[in-house]
């Protein structure tokens, strides 16, 4: 399986781009990279994914380096209500149907 | 409709309690998941129902039993649980099938279980 990297815990000022980064140097050709995130005490909550084009949405970005090794989500204007534990993910396959397995995540506290 | 509910969501049993965990969702989807996290700690998988029929165990004791009604309904039956097994327990839903290209988990909002 391939494993995700990222630091346990980033601070970001309100208003600013927080950029939370990602290392997942031995993802196969055809896995995408997903992002959750995780609001204290509520269910995870899908972000974004992509398999190797940036990809953008209404809540963020995602950039994928060309190598595929690593990639980055940026919440383009952190508000506290992002303040959270983001989870990047690589699905892989498992009994004939895609899953997900969470690393341990990045805490994310944005600052006033 | 992208709504996975739980219920209940606080519960709280005696090791010689029966009690069961129920998820519900009406998006169609054919795949359904629970999860097991313990403070602090990320989602860890425990079964997974593809179609129904149960599909993935990640080797979870059997004082655990899931059971999967029909494509909206989810149980997690629990008896003679342990102090240890107190943790947030999610459901989760997909629409299934390796078919699809992109995919993705819609988790409900969990049960808080506490084994006294």
């Amino acid at each position: 399986d391939a494993k995700t990297t990222q630091p346990p815990s980033m601070d970001c000022a309100e208003g600013r781009a927080a950029n939370l980064p990602c290392n997942h140097s031995t993802i196969s050709g055809n896995e995408y990279v997903y992002w959750y995130r995780q609001i204290h005490s509520q269910g995870p909550q899908y972000i974004i994914h992509g398999l190797k084009n940036n990809e953008t949405n209404e809540m963020a970005s995602l950039i994928i380096t060309e190598d595929r090794k690593s990639s980055t989500l940026i919440l383009p204007h952190a508000t506290l209500r992002d303040t959270a534990v983001y989870y990047c993910i690589v699905r892989r396959v498992l009994a004939g149907s895609y899953q997900l397995t969470f690393g341990k995540g990045t805490k994310l506290s944005v600052i006033p | 409709d992208t709504e996975v509910t739980q219920t209940p969501k606080h519960l709280v049993m005696g090791m010689t309690n029966k009690k069961s965990l129920k998820c519900e969702q009406h998006m169609g989807h054919r795949a359904m998941y629970w999860y097991k996290q313990k403070a602090k700690k990320p989602p860890e998988l425990m079964f997974v129902y593809s179609y129904e029929k149960l599909s993935i165990n990640e080797s979870v004791p059997s004082r655990f039993s899931p059971e999967c009604p029909n494509s909206s309904l989810l149980n997690l039956h629990l008896h003679a649980l342990q102090p240890e097994d107190s943790a947030l327990y999610l459901c989760a839903s997909s629409p299934g099938g390796l078919a699809e290209r992109t995919y993705e988990q819609y988790f409900g909002p969990g049960t808080r279980l506490t084994v006294t």
